[in-house]
């Protein structure tokens, strides 16, 4: 799987919206973008992927940039609930049992404050 | 949504005893399963791959001895950790892939907490 890179800590005010931001330049053309949460002490809260088009549902949208080399998550507005650490991860959809391991980083930080 | 249940969500056991995590798919069947295991500060860090029905396939440096790993039916897996000792206390996640999910997603379980004493 492609490799992700991810700055380590963001700040956002209650009610702004969060903009995180996720290199994968080594994107092969079958991997998604998946994004994930993990909130303190307690595992990982699936949030969004993509293949090539923008995605939106009830809590996030996902934009990919139209190499594909890069992609933002956006929290519209964000809560003090929001805070927790995020991680972008790129993965290919093909089949096999190890199909679903997931390479963690060690994601973004997001401290949102009142 | 898809839920993956752990249980328990805490133990705390006696150095030198087993302790079994148990994993479950509450709404959907899952082929495949992970355990992953999360030290303070850290990232999630991949243990093993649970097949239902086979043998686990173990990553590299995980003793398989160790940790025990059954994927007995479509919806449970569980992880022994036998023999425990104090560097074993961490918080250990398991997953489950949907394959009936567009893009085929995975679900992470809440955390099991093991304070080896």
């Amino acid at each position: 799987d492609a490799k992700t890179t991810q700055p380590p800590s963001m700040d956002c005010a209650e009610g702004r919206a969060a903009n995180l931001p996720c290199n994968h330049s080594t994107i092969s053309g079958n991997e998604y973008v998946y994004w994930y949460r993990q909130i303190h002490s307690q595992g990982p809260q699936y949030i969004i992927h993509g293949l090539k088009n923008n995605e939106t549902n009830e809590m996030a949208s996902l934009i990919i940039t139209e190499d594909r080399k890069s992609s933002t998550l956006i929290l519209p507005h964000a809560t003090l609930r929001d805070t927790a650490v995020y991680y972008c991860i790129v993965r290919g959809n093909a089949g096999g049992t190890s199909y679903g391991k997931l390479t963690f980083g060690q994601g973004t930080i997001l401290t949102v404050h009142p | 949504g898809a839920v993956v249940s752990q249980h328990p969500s805490r133990v705390i056991c006696k150095s030198g005893t087993s302790v079994k995590i148990e994993c479950r798919s509450l709404d959907f069947q899952a082929t495949t399963m992970f355990w992953y295991r999360q030290f303070p500060k850290q990232s999630l860090m991949l243990m093993a791959t649970s097949n239902e029905g086979s043998k686990a396939t173990y990553e590299q440096g995980v003793e398989k001895d160790k940790f025990l790993i059954n994927h007995a039916s479509l919806t449970l897996s569980t992880l022994t950790v036998t023999s425990a000792h104090p560097e074993d206390s961490s918080f250990y996640i398991c997953s489950a892939r949907d394959v009936g999910a567009a893009g085929n997603t995975i679900y992470f379980g809440e955390g099991s907490w093991l304070t080896v004493v």
